[in-house]
């Protein structure tokens, strides 16, 4: 059985903080991996698709890493804004059409 | 163009009442998922279809569920005589055959709420 985890559960910080989450899965039979940005009330929104070990991606304040020989990755998020809550999910593909969610990260910003 | 679009939005039913999901996937995708989320959990696959045939439905939990897409565009979910435990959000998602990394646009999901 495929298993994705990420952590933590849930994260409050303030505006302004860097932060970080982790994403877990099997490190045989990689593809790809997701990471979407889900607000509440709206759609989960791809952030970004990553493929080779290594791979780094970045999109305004947010990055992230890959590693697929340990079966990690990192999402950064730098300087914090309120419109940054939301749930973070990645998604581990192995190649075919199923894709297996993590349960999520649940970022809270305070202004 | 129009994204991933999922009616109603919300769905309060009763136990053991008959619903239907219906979702609008981008126009040309091909591919079209169901997911479900359940509290705390992250979204858990359903059923996948191809065009107009369901290509893997082995996520639907049991006979209660069912779902179709007959012109392979818009596809509908069937949920049986629901129960409590059915209650969840339900997503969807369609995807390109030439994204190759299988990325899917999502709709909004639909709430639904069994009393």
């Amino acid at each position: 059985i495929l298993n994705v985890e990420q952590s933590p559960q849930s994260l409050h910080v303030q505006e302004g903080d860097s932060t970080n989450f982790t994403c877990s899965f099997p490190s045989s039979n990689f593809y790809a991996l997701h990471w979407y940005r889900w607000e509440t009330a709206k759609s989960p929104e791809a952030l970004f698709v990553m493929t080779l070990n290594g791979d780094e991606k970045k999109k305004g304040r947010i990055s992230a890493t890959l590693n697929t020989k340990e079966g990690y990755s990192y999402l950064y998020i730098k300087g914090s804004q309120p419109e940054d809550s939301a749930t973070y999910l990645c998604a581990f593909n192995t190649g075919g059409f199923k894709t297996i969610f993590g349960a999520g990260t649940r970022l809270f910003v305070k202004a | 163009g129009a994204g991933v679009s999922q009616t109603p939005s919300n769905k309060v039913t009763e136990k053991g009442k008959y619903v239907e999901l219906r979702c609008d996937p981008i126009s040309g995708h091909t591919a079209l998922y169901w997911y479900r989320q359940s509290l705390g959990q992250g979204p858990e696959f359903l059923i996948y279809f191809q065009g107009t045939g369901a290509a893997d439905d082995s996520g639907l939990p049991n006979d209660r569920f069912f779902a179709v897409r007959p012109e392979g565009s818009v596809s509908t979910l069937k949920i049986q005589r629901t129960e409590r435990g059915d209650s969840a959000v339900y997503l969807c998602a369609s995807s390109s055959t030439q994204n190759s990394y299988n990325e899917q646009f999502f709709g909004p999901g639909t709430r639904l709420t069994v009393l």
